[in-house]
């Protein structure tokens, strides 16, 4: 069955960090693109960034670059988004989602179920 | 930046046709894609290439896209249709090329 499995909710403190992952089945992991995607509680969805696994080349949107890091590895056709220190604005639903795309993903065409983020002290 | 702009709410009674627009600058030189987003779920992808559908979609749903607006319509509405959807594209024009996704357009089944 071709679908992305992510990690179980987090419930962690400002200051914290954090890494979630998502992982690939079914298909060839390395020939799509895998981008991460937030949605803060009943607000829409956020584009964060993109990661190409076959050769790691990541973009950033603009509004989280710097905040957080996008990484992958191939071999175990797994991603991550990661932070070294959580803000209680980190909390939100975060989706992963890869899709086709030459020189950059075009559309999301399989989704995971969401790791839910709660940042509280 | 590049921005995308959906009406926040479109009712339609059941069997009715339901558009959902998306504005954006010229978007009709971009490929635009809408996913669904049911509550509690994740998003999934209803239309791609403006008016592509994946499999399993069905026929109801479908796109266009032309100069400053794109519209996902939807026939014979039901109420398994009520779902909160997004438009969205890639954007290569600006100095952060990236994907940009609309903010949103609740559909509601009367």
């Amino acid at each position: 069955e071709v679908q992305l499995v992510q990690s179980g909710a987090e419930v962690k403190k400002p200051g914290e960090s954090l890494k979630i992952s998502c992982k690939g089945s079914g298909y060839s992991f390395t020939s799509y693109w895998i981008g991460w995607v937030r949605q803060m509680p009943g607000k829409g969805l956020e584009w964060m960034g993109i990661i190409y696994p076959g050769d790691s080349d990541t973009r950033y949107s603009p509004s989280f670059q710097g905040q957080v890091t996008i990484s992958a590895d191939k071999s175990i056709s797994t991603a991550y988004l990661q932070w070294s220190s959580l803000k209680a604005s980190d909390t939100a639903m975060y989706y992963c989602a890869s899709g086709p795309g030459s020189s950059s993903i075009r559309y999301f065409d399989l989704w995971g179920r969401g790791t839910l983020v709660t940042v509280s002290s | 930046s590049y921005v995308l702009t959906q009406p926040p709410s479109v009712s339609v009674a059941p069997g009715q046709t339901a558009r959902i627009t998306c504005g954006g600058n010229n978007i009709g030189s971009k490929s635009v894609h809408w996913y669904q987003q049911k509550p509690g779920q994740a998003p999934v992808l209803v239309v791609y290439d403006d008016s592509d559908r994946p499999s399993g979609i069905p026929e109801r749903f479908s796109g266009s896209n032309s100069g400053n607006t794109a519209t996902l319509t939807i026939s014979r509405v039901e109420a398994g249709d009520e779902a909160d959807y997004y438009c969205q594209v890639w954007d290569s024009s600006s100095d952060h090329p990236g994907v940009v996704f609309g903010g949103g357009t609740k559909l509601t089944v009367l």
